[in-house]
This record gives structure tokens, C-alpha cells and sequence, in this order.
């Protein structure tokens, strides 16, 4: 049974440029939420997606953007990239029935813009 | 602003000893908390939850909730060198979303 999977691991882009990053959950869960983790703070939450739509979204411009397939996969895309978008992008899988609510993180995109 | 707050550390006990990590939480609105573990350049993993008032206990980790007092404490008896690591505490925010609100992490250095 695979855990969450993302790809690519690294990824090195310039200002100004455009970026995928992609998720795959768990088997049998349904909800993948993004999480953007700086140097030395805790995950912050970006956007959690369910039912292909996005359920909601924490404090990020609207440069980030996802998608969520029927296969229950995700995307996130950043446009316009900054020097502060470099951070680790944690893609975070759950299942929605899940009373307690937990969520398994993937292991993670590091991005770092120059 | 719903806000998670933890000790940054680094927290340092020896091997053998019970690391005691702690965590408040602002909103009392939360459901459940979440302890998770993360080892430097690896991604968060999943230790334990709790969302009863009182202890939970799993192997060598007690986590301890009390919602009165907004303050949620992870307890690692016979710690190990391979604890070492950044633990974040993090708050289940419900509703039309599930989102988790993480504090900043407390870095445990366990000496041999």
C-alpha cells in the first residue's frame, strides 16, 4: 500500500517563472491538502482539495492556485514565482469520513527560487 | 488569528530520561490535536492525536489534553538518540474544512 507520493523532489526555478507540483494520497483517501513549510516554522496551510473543488483556502495570494483529479491526485501551481515562495511543499492525504481526521503528509517538494 | 504555540528549544535530555514537550492553542474551538514528529529535511510524521480531555497513551509516547486550560503536552519516556528531531504540535481546525494549524515545532536533542 503506497503512502502519499510527490514529485519532483527538487526543483530550482528563477523569479517571475511558473511552477507544477503534483500529489498522489494515499489508497483510499479522497482529500489532499497543501501546506507550505519555511525554514525553521511549522506547515502553513495553502488550500485543501475534495470532490475535485477547492473546500478552502488559508492566507495565500492568488498567484497559488491547485486542481484536484478524479483519481483523487492534486496539483499545485504557483505563478509569478518570488525569492519567498522557497520552502518545502508538503501535500498532506486524507479521507473525509475519517472521524479523527488524520492526515499523512507526503515527502515533500522542495523549491527553491532564485 | 488562531494561533498554535509551542517552545522553539532546543529541548536536551539524556537517554533514558522523559522529554516533556508542550503546546497551547488559542482557539477553543478546536476539535483535536495532533503530534507529529519531523527529522531535519524530511517531511512531518504522524505521532499520535488526541481530542478527549486526559491522557492518551501509545508505546512510549503519552499525549495529555486539557481543553479548560487550552494546552495540549506530548510526554517520550525512555528517550532515545533517535528521537531527536523537531516535534509539532498541531490544532484541527473543523467546519467546512479540515485544516490543521501547526505551531512552530520544539527541537528535542536527546544525548547519548
Amino acid at each position: 500500500d503506497a503512502g502519499v507520493t510527490q514529485s519532483p523532489t527538487h526543483l530550482i526555478k528563477t523569479r517571475g517563472q511558473q511552477v507544477t507540483l503534483r500529489c498522489s494520497p494515499k489508497s483510499g483517501h479522497d482529500t489532499v491538502s497543501w501546506y507550505q513549510q519555511a525554514l525553521g516554522q511549522g506547515p502553513q496551510f495553502i488550500f485543501q482539495y475534495y470532490e475535485e473543488e477547492e473546500r478552502q483556502r488559508g492566507n495565500f495570494p492568488d498567484r497559488f492556485s491547485g486542481h484536484q483529479f478524479p483519481n483523487y491526485s492534486s496539483e499545485l501551481n504557483v505563478n509569478a514565482l518570488l525569492l519567498g515562495d522557497s520552502a518545502l511543499y508538503l501535500c498532506a492525504s486524507s479521507f473525509l469520513g475519517n472521524l479523527n481526521n488524520e492526515q499523512f503528509f507526503g515527502p515533500g517538494t522542495r523549491l527553491t527560487v532564485l | 488569528q488562531k494561533e498554535v504555540e509551542q517552545n522553539s528549544g532546543p529541548l536536551s535530555v539524556p537517554e533514558g530520561a522523559i522529554a516533556s514537550l508542550n503546546c497551547t492553542y488559542s482557539d477553543r474551538g478546536s476539535q483535536s490535536f495532533f503530534w507529529y514528529r519531523q527529522y531535519s529535511g524530511k517531511s512531518p510524521e504522524l505521532i499520535m492525536f488526541i481530542y478527549s480531555n486526559g491522557d492518551k497513551e501509545d508505546g512510549r509516547f503519552t499525549a495529555q489534553l486539557n481543553k479548560a486550560s487550552q494546552y495540549v503536552s506530548l510526554l517520550i519516556r525512555d528517550s532515545q538518540p533517535s528521537d531527536s528531531a523537531t516535534y509539532l504540535c498541531a490544532a484541527l481546525y473543523g467546519g467546512a474544512t479540515n485544516k490543521l494549524i501547526f505551531g512552530t515545532g520544539t527541537l528535542l536533542a536527546v544525548q547519548p
